[in-house]
């Protein structure tokens, strides 16, 4: 159980086009799910906090405009990069929360495989 | 949320008993800790947690002494496979919204 999906799994794109990146929760319900973006021999940083049904929150420093997020039903987040730079190529990592583990002591995030993008 | 520190890297060799020691000195009495593992290119996969004490699961264990201001992962008879980034995390049990990563600690597996 407790499995996450995104889609693609790798992306190529020119500069100036926009990517969504798909990201679901397949065997649970996750009302809460985040936007990690990982550069080459660096840690993971959170980029937005998506949350079903609502405005995503953006970590400060993350242009709200450029990284679309929608978050339209209980499995699926998405993110959209708008305009892509080649400075936008990273590793695009989304995680989620199971709902009905948000009362235990366990609070565990599952995180998906990633979406590596390069930006030509 | 609490800092974390654990070292940068550890090299051991097949079959040695590998130990990941992080610092959390701020650590608040309701933050669990957490460690994850991280290849390349995936995304971060779930080790272990626990509060205080003693946890051991198939994979690992987690030692977490009295003052709770470190903890170490124990991996027992590490293999290549192994080889990965694995992080530290303190987060609020129940609540706790944002995962804050670290640097980790590149553990690299040789024969």
């Amino acid at each position: 159980g407790a499995v996450v999906s995104q889609h693609p799994s790798w992306v190529i794109c020119k500069s100036g086009t926009s990517v969504k990146i798909e990201c679901r929760s397949l065997d649970f319900q996750a009302t809460t799910m985040f936007w990690y973006r990982q550069f080459p021999k660096q840690s993971l940083m959170l980029m937005a906090t998506s949350n079903e049904g609502s405005k995503a929150t953006y970590e400060q420093g993350v242009e709200k405009d450029k990284f679309l997020i929608n978050h339209a039903s209980l499995t699926l987040s998405t993110l959209t990069v708008t305009s892509a730079h080649p400075e936008d190529s990273s590793f695009y990592i989304c995680s989620a929360r199971d709902f009905l583990l948000l009362a235990t002591s366990t609070d565990t995030q599952y995180f998906g495989p990633g979406t590596r993008l390069t930006v030509l | 949320l609490a800092k974390t520190t654990q070292p940068i890297s550890m090299d051991s060799y097949e079959g040695q008993e590998v130990n990941i020691t992080c610092s959390h000195n701020n650590i608040a009495t309701n933050d669990y800790i957490t460690w994850y593992q991280q290849f390349p290119s995936q995304g971060p996969r779930f080790i272990i947690q626990g509060y205080k004490t003693k946890v051991t699961n198939e994979v690992a264990s987690l030692f977490i002494p009295a003052d709770r201001k470190s903890s170490t992962l124990s991996l027992p008879r590490v293999s290549l496979s192994d080889t990965a980034v694995y992080y530290c995390l303190v987060m609020p049990a129940g609540g706790g919204n944002k995962l804050t990563f670290g640097t980790g600690t590149q553990l690299k597996v040789e024969l």
